[in-house]
């Protein structure tokens, strides 16, 4: 198995651009969660879709964000517009019905100039 | 609300020597409990998780962690250090049903001396 994929790895911007970051969770898994790492306010859960439908996303700082999950194997967070307070590490994760253990994506570290 | 505290920001060990990262949860019940580990530009690496039966959980690279209730503890243990175990480290709690949702430490950056 290919593991949780994000894409890009690393995405640069300008402030008031749009961002897209993009998740393919593990086949068969039920579960996705979106989480961002930053050095003020560590790990933090965003938003999480069971399947394919947002549940809680009271981790969602504000509107400029928002999540999708269209089908089973592909969720997308987007920012518009980016703000420089957004930089971060963002996370995605999935786990199946029943099963505990969520497994991580390598991360997008976003940069908002 | 869970909370997770991880009183250890930083912590430096030698080579060889053990190691014990320090973890408390404040939840309602008994959660579900976790240690990651996350190498520098890196995403997370499960080591190990407790959801009931035996305290006492071995998991990956050589690391065992104790749960106790009475403490509302999950500390991370290691008898012996290796260098390559440099890392952040982040205990995380999820409560039971629902979304299963992780609430995370703020982490411990582990320094190996040589």
């Amino acid at each position: 198995d290919a593991g949780v994929i994000q894409s890009p790895r690393h995405e640069v911007t300008e402030m008031g651009q749009e961002v897209t970051l993009r998740c393919k969770p593990i086949s068969g898994h039920d579960y996705l969660f979106w989480y961002r790492q930053t050095m003020m306010r560590g790990l933090e859960l965003l938003i999480y879709f069971n399947n394919n439908v947002p549940i809680d996303d009271s981790g969602m700082p504000e509107d400029r964000f928002s999540a999708k999950m269209p089908n089973a194997s592909f969720s997308t967070l987007k920012i518009q517009p980016s703000e420089p307070r957004d930089s971060a590490v963002y996370f995605c994760a999935s786990r199946s019905q029943g099963y505990n253990e969520q497994f991580f994506g390598p991360g997008t570290r976003l940069t908002v100039l | 609300a869970q909370s997770v505290t991880q009183p250890d920001i930083h912590i430096t060990v030698s080579e060889g020597a053990s190691l014990e990262l320090r973890c408390n949860y404040s939840y309602g019940a008994t959660p579900y409990l976790f240690w990651y580990v996350q190498s520098p530009g890196q995403g997370l690496q499960l080591l190990l998780k407790y959801f009931s039966g035996d305290t006492l959980v071995q998991g990956i690279k050589g690391f065992e962690a104790e749960f106790k209730r009475s403490q509302s503890s999950f500390n991370l243990r290691k008898p012996s250090v290796h260098w390559s175990d440099a890392a952040e480290y982040f205990c995380a709690v999820a409560e039971k049903g629902g979304g299963n949702k992780l609430t995370f430490g703020t982490g411990t950056q582990l320094k190996v001396e040589l």
